[in-house]
């Protein structure tokens, strides 16, 4: 495989559900961030990881809690979801202080009943 | 505060026609600039991008034009298509470091 996976591809469960996220990059880049796209607002940045290490965490609340256990993998864990985080989140990854883009996965479709 | 500026929101084009998509900064920092085309059901994909060391870029349709002095720079889609039909994203980052995106731009094209 090659590029960003992100699984499951779509995903729906109750408000008090425990989940998680899983992406998986192949491209041998060094940071790996998580986004949440709603519709009509901006990609919203949640989660960077530079070098396995966690970077920035732009004012998630808790029932997000993100993993990195290697460069190539980040999950993001999932409990006690509201309906507004009903959304598409995306992975992405990039090599950091290189000009180079960020890659995204194709995301995972979330719905909080 | 909205780091990326893109305009118009929405935009409906013919078939031949160009398509302009528009982004302002204010950060003089951001020296990568790319932009992304994102279909429904997918994750946003790199179309093309520039350095402000250069005025211009083009990759066949698709041309990225850079002001570096008004800090605006645009994405011209020649000839659109209806396979052109896509949300369009614009960003900017310092040295690959994090990476601010605009609120897209959900282009239509006419057959």
């Amino acid at each position: 495989e090659t590029g960003v996976t992100q699984t499951p591809r779509h995903l729906v469960m109750g408000m008090t559900n425990k989940k998680s996220l899983k992406c998986e990059q192949h491209l041998g880049h060094n940071a790996m961030y998580w986004y949440k796209q709603s519709a009509k607002k901006p990609l919203e940045l949640m989660f960077v990881y530079n070098f396995k290490e966690q970077t920035e965490n732009n004012s998630v609340p808790s029932r997000f809690s993100p993993e990195c256990p290697n460069s190539s993998h980040l999950f993001l864990h999932l409990h006690t979801l509201q309906p507004e985080d009903s959304a598409l989140y995306l992975c992405a990854s990039s090599q950091m202080y290189v000009d180079q883009p960020q890659h995204f996965g194709d995301g995972t479709r979330l719905s909080i009943l | 505060q909205q780091q990326v500026k893109q305009s118009p929101q929405s935009l409906i084009v013919q078939k031949g026609g160009i398509s302009i998509i528009n982004c302002a900064y204010e950060n003089t920092a951001f020296d990568y600039f790319p932009w992304y085309q994102q279909f429904p059901g997918k994750g946003p994909a790199l179309l093309i991008a520039i350095r402000p060391d250069v005025s211009e870029k083009k990759e066949g349709r698709f041309t990225i034009s850079f002001n570096k002095s008004a800090k605006q720079f645009s994405l011209h889609i020649m000839d659109s298509q209806p396979g052109d039909s896509a949300t369009y994203f614009c960003a900017a980052s310092m040295t690959g470091n994090q990476f601010y995106f605009g609120t897209g731009t959900s282009l239509t094209v006419i057959p």
